[in-house]
């Protein structure tokens, strides 16, 4: 079975302030990793993925995410923080043994980011 | 390109009633997804579909049913709406391979009084 944690229900960052949001992982294999945003009222929308390769990935929006094997983490990062990057952000695995991808993806209960100007 | 659009946009319920949630998707994807929002409790898969024709169950299934007659279309039905189904619903999908990354719809939240 996979499962994420998202341990901080809430991170709070001043304007301008390097950002961090944590995720931790379990699965039987090896990992597909997503982020997720979800502003007010709308859809997640897709940050960025880790499948294989290098370990830091850069998405959308200026965000990164580290990806650690040793450490099962996959802590999204951010180098200066901008009040419109306040929103409910999620992370998701897939274990790639479990093929095709087909049962889905399994999500963090999300964390609140909330930049303060 | 609409991408995944999801019907109703809200919609409340007398406890009992039945309704569908109509979600729609225009990338030709393989896979779709029904899940469920919940305060606290991140996103829970309730039904998905691999193709046309197919369905299977999520982490919480119960109270729900679902079809997908057309590949771009995936119905998601409730006979007999309680309480505990008040929820934001959220619909998704992807193409085939554990690597690509799921749309999702922008919700749907229902209320079941």
């Amino acid at each position: 079975a996979q499962s994420v944690a998202q341990p901080e229900d809430q991170v709070n960052v001043a304007e301008g302030n390097p950002l961090t949001v944590k995720c931790t992982y379990s699965v039987s294999g090896n990992p597909y990793l997503f982020w997720y945003v979800q502003y007010p009222n709308r859809g997640l929308q897709f940050l960025l993925k880790y499948i294989t390769g290098d370990n830091l990935v850069k998405g959308s929006y200026g965000f990164e995410a580290e990806f650690n094997k040793s450490q099962t983490s996959f802590h999204l990062k951010k180098p200066s923080a901008l009040v419109s990057d306040s929103a409910l952000y999620f992370c998701a695995v897939r274990d790639w043994l479990s093929g095709g991808g087909a049962d889905g993806l399994t999500f963090g209960k999300g964390t609140h980011l909330i930049i303060q100007p | 390109n609409a991408g995944v659009t999801q019907t109703p946009k809200f919609r409340v319920l007398k406890t009992g009633q039945s309704m569908t949630l109509l979600c729609a998707q225009d990338m030709n994807h393989e896979y779709m997804y029904w899940y469920r929002q919940d305060p606290g409790m991140g996103l829970r898969l309730i039904h998905y579909s691999v193709g046309e024709g197919t369905t299977a169950k999520g982490e919480v299934p119960d109270g729900y049913n679902v079809s997908r007659l057309k590949k771009q279309n995936f119905l998601l039905g409730l006979e007999s709406a309680a309480p505990s189904q008040t929820s934001v619903y959220f619909c998704a999908s992807t193409g085939w391979g554990g690597d690509t990354e799921a749309f999702f719809g922008q919700g749907t939240r229902l209320t079941v009084v």
